[in-house]
């Protein structure tokens, strides 16, 4: 299997201009992870899907963010304006199930988002 | 806001020594316990899951959990130059990872 894909790998862009960052999961995973990393707040989640349905939202960080799965092999991440606080590496992940005692979520290689 | 806290680095070890890594969490109602290791640069990879107090060994890797404590620790026996790395605590809740800071450990050939 060729792994979590995620594109583009790196993103320069400037202030106010709509970034979208995509996302192929491993094929019959059902479940989908939006991940940012930054030096200052680390590894943080801010949204997952199961069966490319929203289950919780609450790690994403304003309204300027937004995050669809229209079908179980593609998602998108959306930040519309981007700011230069949104400059950070975005992780997506899959995992085939996630329950308590959990299966593991497999990391895709990050977009690097810069933002001037 | 579920907090896990590691111990501070970098951790410096030479080569064939043990690394103890080190991770406090704040919410009691966790209940599995994970260890990353993320090359520079590179995404995390799961290298430890554990979800009952005690010992769980892997090869050189060993985790540890007391959740009277809310402690877990990795060991890294014979450590070794491709060891270095960041190494972050992950504790599940309510479905959801939240992360340490890290932990980078680099291993003196």
């Amino acid at each position: 299997d060729a792994g979590v894909i995620q594109s583009p790998r790196h993103e320069v862009t400037e202030m106010g201009q709509e970034v979208t960052l995509r996302c192929k999961p491993i094929s019959g995973h059902d479940y989908l992870f939006w991940y940012r990393q930054t030096m200052m707040r680390g590894l943080e989640l801010l949204i997952y899907f199961n069966n490319n349905v929203p289950i919780d939202d609450s790690g994403m960080p304003e309204d300027r963010f937004s995050a669809k799965m229209p079908n179980a092999s593609f998602s998108t991440l959306k930040i519309q304006p981007s700011e230069p606080r949104d400059s950070a590496v975005y992780f997506c992940a899959s995992s085939l199930v996630w329950d308590r005692r959990t299966d593991t979520q497999y990391f895709g290689p990050g977009t690097r988002l810069t933002v001037l | 806001q579920k907090e896990v806290e590691q111990n501070s680095g970098p951790l410096s070890v030479p080569e064939g020594a043990i690394a103890s890594l080190n991770c406090t969490y704040s919410d009691r109602g966790s209940q599995s316990f994970f260890w990353y290791r993320q090359y520079s640069g590179k995404s995390p990879e799961l290298i430890m899951s554990i979800y009952s107090n005690g010992d769980k060994e892997d090869g050189r890797f060993t985790a540890q959990l007391n959740k009277a404590s809310q402690y877990v620790s990795l060991l890294i026996r014979d450590s070794q130059p491709s060891d270095s790395a960041t190494y972050l605590c992950a504790v599940l809740y309510d479905y959801k990872l939240s992360f340490g800071a890290g932990t980078t450990v680099t291993v003196r050939a």
